[in-house]
């Protein structure tokens, strides 16, 4: 089965500036989570929906962040305006059933802020 | 405030060598995963422990989780460089049916020909 795609991969933005990602899941998870991982440690929870519902966002800096997962299937995950602490690794992931038992991440996409 | 403590934080050993990585928690997980992650990828799920005692082996990989389920061990017998990357340990709230990870920092591991 094809994995949880995400892009771009790489991305390098001014802060104050505006960017998006996007992440495709497996066909047919319904559960999708957004995590960040900072260099040097370990991928911290931003947001998880159920479907197309939010599930969990008391993580997700709101005064910046927001993500939407619009149909309950494609998500994006906006930052604006960026900041240099958001520099970072944004990884997406999906599971069927939403236990934690089968999380399935995509490769990421690395965000540099300058 | 780290959930999950990992140790060590680096290892460089040498091919044919055994090593362990802990994973300490003073909290009570009903479920610890252990996940490999090599630069540019995300994280590849190799074993979730569920029982308290638990050992579940994977070749040459044996995951141990503690008679608490507050920590969990990763021993690698006779490892390869092939076994290079970051092993990180993730515990699924005790209760929570979300499915919410808690990450600990991972364990980076380099093991030279």
């Amino acid at each position: 089965e094809a994995g949880v795609a995400q892009s771009p991969r790489y991305k390098i933005i001014e802060k104050r500036q505006s960017v998006a990602f996007w992440c495709n899941p497996i066909s047919g998870h319904a559960t999708l989570y957004w995590y960040q991982q900072i260099l040097g440690q370990g991928p911290k929870l931003l947001i998880q929906f159920q479907n197309n519902g939010v599930v969990d966002d008391s993580q997700l800096p709101k005064d910046r962040f927001s993500a939407e997962r619009l149909k309950g299937v494609d998500s994006t995950l906006k930052i604006q305006p960026a900041k240099l602490e958001d520099s970072a690794v944004y990884l997406c992931a999906s599971s069927a059933s939403g236990n934690s038992y089968g999380y399935t991440f995509g490769s990421g996409t690395r965000l540099t802020v300058v | 405030t780290q959930l999950l403590e990992q140790s060590p934080q680096f290892l460089s050993i040498q091919e044919g060598e055994n090593l362990t990585v802990y994973c300490n928690s003073s909290s009570v997980f009903s479920s610890l995963q252990w996940y490999r992650q090599e630069p540019g990828e995300g994280p590849v799920l190799l074993v979730t422990v569920v029982t308290g005692g638990e050992v579940k082996k994977l070749k040459r990989l044996t995951f141990q989780f503690g008679d608490a389920r507050k920590d969990s061990s990763l021993h690698i017998t006779a490892a390869q460089p092939g076994d290079t990357g970051l092993y990180l340990c993730a515990g699924a709230d005790r209760g929570s049916t979300l499915g919410r990870l808690y990450f600990g920092r991972g364990t980076q591991l380099t093991v030279w020909p």
